[in-house]
């Protein structure tokens, strides 16, 4: 299968406080797992990314974990801040030797002050 | 630092027009991307190129055809535009790999009246 499905997708937290997003993928070949932000107006950019050797990755308040046996990666933000309300995108490559790059519909997150 | 230009940034087209979309990239990149963003669908891969002269399908080629005449450039054509569409295509580039990061362009938005 060549999808990648993203939940939820509107997500609404209070400043200060952790958000989740949730992502599974189909593909058992895929070994590349990144997470871009989009703000207001802008291209998407990388934010973090995991490969399938890691189980956890951590840039500051940013968290991703893989499960692999599940197919399923998540991106944690924690104490979130007004500047991190954007759109998130999970993505993963599909076939290690196609360049596919599939991503997932999308989080539109706002942070409350 | 390198940057992906893409033009238009506008583009108003008419109903069963032939309509061209460029992208340049100045990374050396092998690897280029087109992706058709709409809002609640994400971004959805139309086209994508490995290399020079070389183009693969992505989920959405239907309707689009695109040429890498260059390393450095890809464009993107749709080849009879439907009323009413409106959406925003990304270019995107990657170094070599099919794990790499996505460095995307600013997008060109197209209305077809």
């Amino acid at each position: 299968g060549e999808q990648v499905e993203q939940l939820p997708s509107i997500l609404r937290v209070q400043e200060g406080s952790s958000a989740s997003i949730n992502c599974s993928y189909e593909d058992s070949a895929s070994n590349y797992f990144p997470w871009y932000k989009q703000e207001p107006g802008e291209n998407p950019k990388l934010i973090i990314d995991i490969r399938s050797n890691m189980e956890r990755k951590q840039i500051q308040e940013l968290i991703v974990l893989l499960d692999k046996k599940a197919k399923r990666f998540s991106l944690h933000i924690t104490d979130t801040q007004p500047g991190d309300s954007a759109m998130y995108f999970c993505a993963a490559n599909l076939d290690t030797n196609a360049y596919k790059v599939i991503f997932g519909k999308g989080t539109h997150l706002h942070v409350l002050p | 630092g390198g940057i992906i230009t893409q033009t238009p940034k506008f583009l108003i087209g008419q109903e069963g027009q032939k309509l061209t979309l460029k992208c340049q990239q100045n990374f050396n990149h092998d690897t280029m991307y087109w992706y058709r963003q709409d809002s609640g669908k994400g971004l959805r891969l139309i086209y994508y190129s490995i290399t020079e002269n070389d183009l693969q399908k992505g989920d959405l080629s239907e309707g689009y055809d695109a040429s890498r005449e260059k390393k450095s450039s890809f464009s993107l054509t749709v080849t009879s535009a439907q009323k009413n569409e409106m959406a925003v295509f990304l270019c995107a580039s990657s170094i070599d790999s099919s794990a790499e990061t996505l460095y995307f362009g600013s997008g060109t938005r197209l209305t077809v009246l």
